[in-house]
């Protein structure tokens, strides 16, 4: 069964706007990840965000956790070419195994 | 410190064949987890390794099965196999720290593609 669902699956904004996409889930998790990949290559951790947080900041980055409406949002503020990649959200569901989403494509625009 | 290394980069089989793909975690992990990521796909969790022994497993056939060694190391081998098994496959190394996922480390991945 699918825990995590990105959305939106694909995302295209030009260089120096904002992305948001957003990731649900169905049952209660420990934490939940966000994870970036380039062109088919291994996967680059971005951000943990425990089950008892509601936000996390890294660089250009902003996660929320709403664990009410089981949902998550990444926010990369002034985006940059190199942000052009899949995003992946990771759930950690308590007493199960870790699960990714399908992803969301984000194509920055120069 | 090298990171996660995975081998080889690209693997061609027939079906029927048998693989073993390796893994050398990040230095200080004592977890490794394999996943296989289909075209367009999410990773798909196969399992962990934890001590030298399977600590969880995902909906894969026991076709799939795993080692760890004593240096950490891990290999993850397919019988039999079958052309849906195509897909890159990630290993990915994490410190083992209060029974829920930390952040994991993940290698490039290894191609395998059966013809």
């Amino acid at each position: 069964s699918q825990q995590g669902e990105e959305d939106p699956q694909a995302l295209s904004i030009q260089e120096g706007e904002n992305a948001t996409m957003n990731c649900s889930y169905k049952t209660s998790i420990n934490n939940l990840q966000w994870y970036r990949q380039n062109s088919g290559r291994g996967l680059v951790h971005l951000i943990l965000i425990r089950s008892n947080e509601r936000e996390k900041h890294s660089g250009r980055l902003r996660v929320t956790l709403d664990t009410s409406k089981k949902s998550s949002s990444l926010l990369i503020t002034a985006s940059r070419a190199a942000d052009t990649a899949s995003y992946f959200c990771a759930t950690d569901p308590r007493d199960d195994k870790i699960i990714f989403g399908k992803g969301t494509r984000l194509h920055i625009l120069p | 410190d090298a990171g996660v290394t995975q081998s080889p980069t690209h693997l061609i089989k027939t079906r029927g064949q048998q693989v073993t793909l390796r893994c050398s975690p990040k230095s200080g992990h004592d977890t490794v987890s394999w996943y296989q990521q289909a075209l367009g796909q999410g990773p798909q969790f196969i399992f962990q390794y934890y001590e030298e022994e399977e600590r969880q497993r995902g909906n894969f056939p026991d076709r799939f099965s795993g080692h760890q060694f004593p240096n950490y190391s891990s290999e993850l081998n397919v019988n039999a196999l079958l052309l849906g098994d195509s897909a890159l496959y990630l290993c990915a190394s994490s410190f083992s720290l209060g029974g829920s996922y930390n952040e994991q480390f993940f290698g490039p991945g290894t191609r395998l593609t059966v013809l």
